[in-house]
């Protein structure tokens, strides 16, 4: 079956310093694959997404790539701010289902 | 863009209770809507689609007796937890996309404690 894995957190940054949190992903057929992020006390808020290999999804200085070499979708924005502290949940659809299915999330935490 | 509200927020109940939860989509028509359940540090886990106006599909697993999926209309999908027990406790999430739209939108969750 399909599954997401995903750094564990906290991460814990200084503001301006560079961001990585590392998602891999296992699926049959050709997945679409997702961030979403979750501020405190407010639902999941979809980040950007990446519908095919090689393509790059990008919001708000956040980027991430789809490769299928590696079967890995890694987020990462090169200066981070306090206003970015959230769980960030990596995630995947597969081909005609979508549902989705989800990694077990990272706390940033971004201090001053 | 595309606004989902669940009601309510929080709740807490007795053992043997049943609690209803409600999803709805304020701005937009959901043909589809689904159910997560969120355990705390962990992922979330899908437990069934609603899908309006039909039963609703159930993940392998999910007791469909004790998780009650009501998709009445386009814009509401209810989630009724039967006999609630200790264990159902959990943070339970819903989300919905417009027609023919893969982004789907997340309501804010409801979190359940029974006692």
């Amino acid at each position: 079956g399909n599954s997401v894995t995903q750094m564990e957190g906290p991460v814990t940054l200084s503001e301006e310093a560079f961001l990585t949190i590392n998602c891999t992903y296992t699926a049959t057929g050709y997945p679409s694959l997702f961030w979403y992020v979750q501020y405190p006390g407010e639902g999941l808020q979809l980040l950007l997404k990446a519908t095919k290999a090689d393509d790059k999804g990008s919001n708000k200085g956040f980027e991430a790539t789809y490769r299928k070499e590696t079967t890995s979708f890694h987020l990462e924005k090169g200066s981070v701010q306090v206003s970015d502290s959230a769980v960030y949940f990596c995630a995947l659809s597969d081909t005609g289902r979508r549902a989705l299915t989800f990694g077990s999330g990272t706390r940033l935490q971004v201090q001053p | 863009g595309a606004v989902v509200s669940q009601h309510p927020s929080r709740v807490i109940c007795k053992s043997g209770t049943s609690v209803k939860i409600e999803c709805r989509s304020l701005d937009f028509q959901a043909t589809t809507m689904f159910w997560y359940r969120q355990f705390p540090k962990q992922s979330l886990m899908l437990m069934a689609t609603s899908n309006e106006g039909s039963k609703a599909t159930y993940e392998q697993g999910v007791e469909k007796d004790k998780f009650l999926i009501n998709h009445a209309s386009l814009t509401l999908s209810t989630l009724t937890v039967t006999s609630a027990h200790p264990e159902d406790s959990s943070f339970y999430i819903c989300s919905a996309s417009p027609p023919g739209g893969e982004t789907q939108y997340f309501g804010p969750g409801t979190r359940l404690l029974v006692l």
